[in-house]
């Protein structure tokens, strides 16, 4: 079985510019989840989606983060604009629905915003 | 919202030796308790979970028990070996937040061989 997948792995950009990540969840999974983990933290829940809802998103910082799962598969999460506090991993994960908790994470997509 | 909080936040052991890590939690009605692995410039990795209606759970030389009465919740590594040294982070369901997981900060296990 295939697991999640993210990309890019590592992204450098300045303050102020832009950036998007890429997730694509596991094959039937209909819920998924964007994560920040800031280093040297545990993962802290960005949005939740289930298929093409969004299920939480109370703590996404919506003046500047924003993300979408049109098609309720793979899933975009973009910064516009980014700021230093952002450097951190961005991890992806999926699980097959909300009544199942296990989770499954993708490598994840390594920030830097200098 | 539920916190959660994990101790200690370094640890190291001598191979072959144990090794316990403790959270606590906030929501008495939490129900489900997962632990990940996390090695270095890797995803996490579910290892173990458990949940309320047990008390523990093992799986191998890695167990978990639970007390509900004064909400925390163990991982124990027993004979540990050189690839157990990694994060390990645990994690607490919200019951009202459709299964979102509020991790604890994570402990650094380091085996000493």
């Amino acid at each position: 079985e295939a697991g999640v997948a993210q990309s890019p792995r590592y992204k450098i950009i300045e303050k102020r510019q832009s950036v998007a990540f890429w997730c694509n969840p596991i094959s039937g999974h209909a819920t998924l989840y964007w994560y920040q983990q800031i280093l040297g933290q545990g993962p802290k829940l960005l949005i939740q989606f289930q298929n093409n809802g969004v299920v939480d998103d109370s703590q996404l910082p919506k003046d500047r983060f924003s993300a979408e799962r049109l098609k309720g598969v793979d899933s975009t999460l973009k910064i516009q604009p980014a700021k230093l506090e952002d450097s951190a991993v961005y991890l992806c994960a999926s699980s097959l629905d909300l009544r199942t908790d296990t989770q499954y994470f993708g490598p994840g997509t390594r920030l830097t915003v200098l | 919202g539920e916190n959660v909080e994990q101790h200690p936040s370094t640890l190291s052991v001598q191979e072959g030796d144990s090794a316990v890590i403790k959270c606590t939690y906030s929501d008495s009605a939490s129900n489900y308790f997962p632990w990940y692995k996390q090695e270095l410039g890797k995803r996490p990795q579910l290892i173990i979970d458990i949940r309320s209606n047990v008390g523990e759970k093992k799986d191998q030389r890695i167990a978990v028990t639970l007390n509900k009465t004064a909400k925390h919740f163990s991982l124990h590594i027993t004979e540990t070996q050189p690839e157990d040294s990694a994060v390990y982070f645990c994690a607490a369901d919200d019951p009202f937040g459709n299964e979102k997981l509020t991790f604890g900060t994570g402990t650094r296990l380091t085996i000493i061989p």
